[in-house]
């Protein structure tokens, strides 16, 4: 089973923290994304990644920076957290591969509080 | 105009019966597509992946039209466990096979 794991469930940072929210993929895949999740907003796209060291802007990059050092390791970094960042912050993996399917698949999520 | 749309809903269901709901992209490069559900605080999983000609996964069937730039669920003889958010994907086929999510279809199945 594809295990797309995030570091943690619930977060309570202060207003201008740094904050860190990793995700590790076990199944070799090739791109990595994170989205936020608010309600009657659905998901939006933050960055993406297609590679190691490549990074894409999503629709909502504002405020927001992301890591990929290796290949299983995608991070997404708060510069300065603030209250409009409180949200469920969700990891996803993709392989490139249409032999083993191209769907996403999820870690569990990460509620992010900011105060 | 957003990329993926999707009717919020809900679709209040009786259990047993038939329902089905569409979601429209605005890409017409788009190449592929899938269905999540999301129970509530849970992350979302792969409902089906959504093929040209149409596919079926036991009382649960995806539709592609390309022409009109939509795909469709439909769910038979609904279970109270149906209940949940449905999540419409699209896959851009950008560098990075960009996915795109709907906002969500939420369905409650009412005994």
């Amino acid at each position: 089973d594809v295990k797309v794991t995030q570091s943690s469930r619930y977060l309570v940072k202060r207003t201008g923290e740094k904050v860190f929210l990793e995700c590790v993929q076990d199944m070799d895949h090739e791109n990595m994304f994170w989205y936020r999740q608010d309600p009657g907003l659905g998901l939006r796209l933050i960055y993406f990644s297609y590679d190691v060291k490549m990074k894409e802007k999503g629709d909502i990059p504002e405020g927001y920076s992301v890591s990929r050092e290796k290949k299983e390791r995608f991070s997404l970094i708060l510069e300065s957290a603030s209250t409009n960042q409180t949200s469920m912050y969700l990891c996803a993996s993709s392989s490139d591969k249409p032999e083993s399917g191209t769907e996403a698949f999820f870690g569990q999520g990460t509620r992010l509080t900011v105060v | 105009r957003k990329e993926v749309e999707q009717d919020p809903g809900p679709f209040n269901v009786p259990e047993g019966a038939t329902v089905a709901f569409n979601c429209t992209y605005s890409n017409s490069a788009s190449q592929s597509f899938f269905w999540y559900r999301q129970d509530c605080r849970k992350e979302p999983k792969l409902l089906m992946s959504v093929y040209s000609s149409g596919n079926e996964d036991g009382r649960f069937t995806a539709q592609l039209n390309r022409a009109s730039q939509y795909i469709s669920l439909l769910i038979r003889d609904s279970k109270l466990s149906d209940s949940a958010t449905y999540l419409c994907v699209v896959n851009e086929g950008a560098a990075g096979n960009k996915l795109t999510f709907g906002g969500g279809t939420r369905v409650l199945v009412k005994p």
